[in-house]
């Protein structure tokens, strides 16, 4: 089958670093991509990663292990406006897309 | 650019009512995706398109959901008739090709189904 795991929560204090991971479980994998959405909101995308590594935008980083089925999101420089949910989605064979429950991120002043 | 547009943003039936939600993708934009998003849960993709062919909906309730994209463009969603658990918010979002890479969403339909 198909699955993926985040963590549920994740609380950091503002200006610090956090990285919230997500594990997958497919057949036919294509891309991992990250999405924030505040309360009331709708998903905005992030960042992708088809290859391994490390891709960088700002203050956000996303990064891919494909032989480990692993990825994580960093954010830097936490700010309170960064409070908000983050999925991991998977883009899978048949061009379908798998996204996480979410991971709640706090940051505390 | 304009963003995806979505209405209405509200809807509030009876169970066994008929609702329709209607999208319009980013100008350009040949994906278009329709999901449900239950409080608390990640999005769950009901249904994707491809110009006006349908290449995913392997998720879609089809006893009483339907979707239909005309002319390759705007999209509507049905539900009809409607269940107390079809309260959710529903979601539009289309990309520029077929790699689901870069997803853009509309504001969504709340719908609450009573």
């Amino acid at each position: 089958g198909q699955s993926l795991e985040q963590p549920s929560e994740v609380t950091a204090v503002e200006g610090a670093i956090v990285q919230i991971n997500c594990t997958y479980q497919t057949s036919g994998f294509y891309g991992l991509s990250w999405y924030q959405q505040h309360d009331g909101g709708a998903p905005t995308f992030l960042s992708y990663n088809a290859l391994d590594g490390l891709e960088e935008t700002g203050r956000f980083s996303s990064f891919l292990s494909r032989s480990d089925s692993y990825g994580y999101l960093l954010l830097q420089e936490l700010q309170m406006k960064d409070s908000a949910s983050y999925f991991c989605a998977i883009y899978t064979g048949g061009f379908k897309t798998i996204f996480g429950a979410g991971t709640r991120l706090f940051v505390k002043a | 650019e304009a963003g995806v547009a979505q209405s209405p943003r509200y809807k509030i039936i009876e169970k066994r009512q008929s609702v329709a939600f209607w999208c319009n993708p980013i100008s350009g934009h040949a994906t278009l995706y329709w999901y449900q998003q239950i409080l608390g849960q990640g999005p769950k993709l009901l249904i994707q398109f491809q110009n006006n062919g349908v290449v995913d909906d392997s998720q879609l309730p089809k006893d009483r959901f339907s979707a239909e994209r005309l002319k390759g463009v705007d999209s509507t969603l049905k539900i009809q008739p409607a269940k107390l658990e079809d309260s959710a918010v529903y979601l539009c979002a289309s990309s520029q090709g077929q790699r689901n890479d870069a997803q853009y969403f509309g504001p969504g339909t709340r719908l609450t189904v009573l």
